[in-house]
């Protein structure tokens, strides 16, 4: 059972489009992430958000985290190539082990010039 | 500083031998991770250390994984026998605890383990 559903798996969209990825759960956390991943190295850590309702923005990106804590959204706007990757969240279940992550499914984007 | 460095890069072996994964993480980092990637299954915990005493192995799949962290510079993970099933990418992190809240993980590259 995959506790963070992320949606769409895919996407390819062209240069310009805003788009949403989207991560839920049914289970509540105590802070979540986002990486991207690009081809052939691991992920690297974009935003944390702690508090039910933050919204944080990273220059085109912007970070939202459900009121209930339970979901997470990212949007970006007017995407670009070098967007291109693999988006995933992770998250830190409440009253879990501080340290642990659990990874979402990912979202794989592609962006077209 | 450098980053998580992760030895070899690329691994082809044969069903039946015996693989082994190397870590150094970033210096001054209490917590190491080792993860598993596939297509099916995406980013997967296996373990992961606390100065250097494992915490959770939960993850790893069976007795065929074992992993060590000798000291506070260096990690193994080791299939034995391996199988093609194991066929992953393997990435090792590495964390540093900043209070109780938040903790960033840096991932090394990863090692592409194709068994045959």
């Amino acid at each position: 059972t995959q506790l963070l559903e992320q949606s769409p798996q895919f996407l390819s969209i062209q240069e310009g489009e805003n788009l949403t990825v989207y991560c839920n759960s049914s289970s509540v956390f105590s802070s979540l992430q986002w990486y991207r991943q690009e081809p052939g190295e691991g992920p690297v850590l974009l935003v944390t958000v702690v508090t039910g309702g933050e919204v944080k923005k990273l220059k085109r990106l912007t970070f939202q985290f459900g009121d209930a804590r339970k979901d997470s959204s990212l949007h970006i706007t007017a995407a670009q190539p070098g967007d291109t990757g693999l988006y995933l969240c992770a998250g830190r279940r409440y009253g879990g082990a501080t340290n642990k992550l659990i990874f979402g499914t990912g979202t794989l984007l592609a962006v077209q010039p | 500083d450098a980053g998580v460095i992760q030895s070899p890069r690329h691994e082809v072996t044969e069903m039946g031998q015996e693989v082994t994964l190397r870590c150094k993480p970033i210096s001054g980092h209490d917590y190491l991770f080792w993860y598993r990637q596939t297509m099916m299954r995406g980013l997967e915990l296996l373990i992961y250390f606390n100065n250097n005493v494992p915490i959770d192995d939960s993850g790893m799949p069976e007795d065929r994984f074992s992993a060590k962290m000798p000291n506070a510079s260096f990690s193994t993970l080791k299939i034995q026998p391996s199988e093609p099933r194991d066929s992953a990418v393997y990435f090792c992190a590495s964390s540093l605890k900043q209070g109780r809240i938040t903790y960033e993980q840096y991932f090394g590259p990863g090692t592409r383990l194709l068994v045959l």
